[in-house]
């Protein structure tokens, strides 16, 4: 079946930039996704982008897509406190309306 | 986007009891999710529920277990029934959007089963 792969956790020193990465196997997919999960709370879609693009910025994110190694990344650029979370990469595709996801990159930011 | 409100938020049971979850969207959807995240864990999926019709169940999960209502478009409830400690998590609600590409969540019911 799909598979979705992230590295579980990610640490980074407060201002500088985080990159977050994940791969996934099915080449069927259609849309890509970017969640974010904050201690004791639901998921937030943060962003996602269509598999016939190469990257989407929003702000201070950015998704890049790499569809030849179905490869999707998230960057926050100027990563602060508050973005110390849990970040889940999805795929939709192929006919199939759920989403497969990844086991989410906790995300750490330090002083 | 829609706005999904969850009930209750959380809850300890005792074994052997059931709790039904209430989920809430503030607009008309299609198609609701429940989904299961188990501690250190990512998303599985329970089933897909939609109105007017029976719910789908995914492998490893069966209706007597986790039944599910789904009156109308805007709401719907997950029973977690005859509870075991293996049943602590947290369960999820998720809508898909106006468009096939946006999927939104819940704040999560935290369940834990003494």
């Amino acid at each position: 079946g799909e598979d979705v792969e992230q590295s579980l956790f990610l640490s980074v020193r407060e201002g500088d930039s985080s990159v977050i990465n994940c791969t996934y196997t099915d080449s069927s997919s259609t849309y890509l996704y970017w969640y974010k999960q904050e201690p004791g709370a639901g998921l937030q879609l943060l962003t996602y982008i269509f598999s016939n693009m190469d990257m989407k910025q929003d702000q201070r994110l950015t998704v890049l897509l790499n569809k030849k190694d179905k490869h999707l990344s998230l960057r926050i650029a100027d990563t602060q406190t508050g973005d110390s979370a849990i970040y889940f990469c999805a795929e939709k595709g192929g006919g199939s309306y759920i989403p497969t996801f990844g086991r989410g990159t906790s995300l750490i930011v330090h002083p | 986007s829609a706005v999904i409100s969850q009930k209750p938020s959380r809850d300890i049971c005792q074994r052997g009891t059931s709790l039904t979850i209430q989920c809430q969207v503030d607009s008309q959807v299609t198609m609701m999710f429940w989904y299961r995240q188990q501690p250190g864990q990512s998303l599985t999926l329970i089933a897909t529920a939609n109105q007017g019709s029976e719910a789908t169940y995914e492998s490893g999960f069966v209706i007597d277990k986790f039944p599910i209502s789904r009156p109308n478009l805007t709401f719907s409830t997950l029973t977690v029934s005859n509870m075991s400690p293996e049943d602590s998590s947290i369960y999820l609600c998720s809508v898909e959007g106006q468009t096939t590409y946006e999927q939104y969540f819940g704040p999560g019911t935290r369940l834990t089963v003494t």
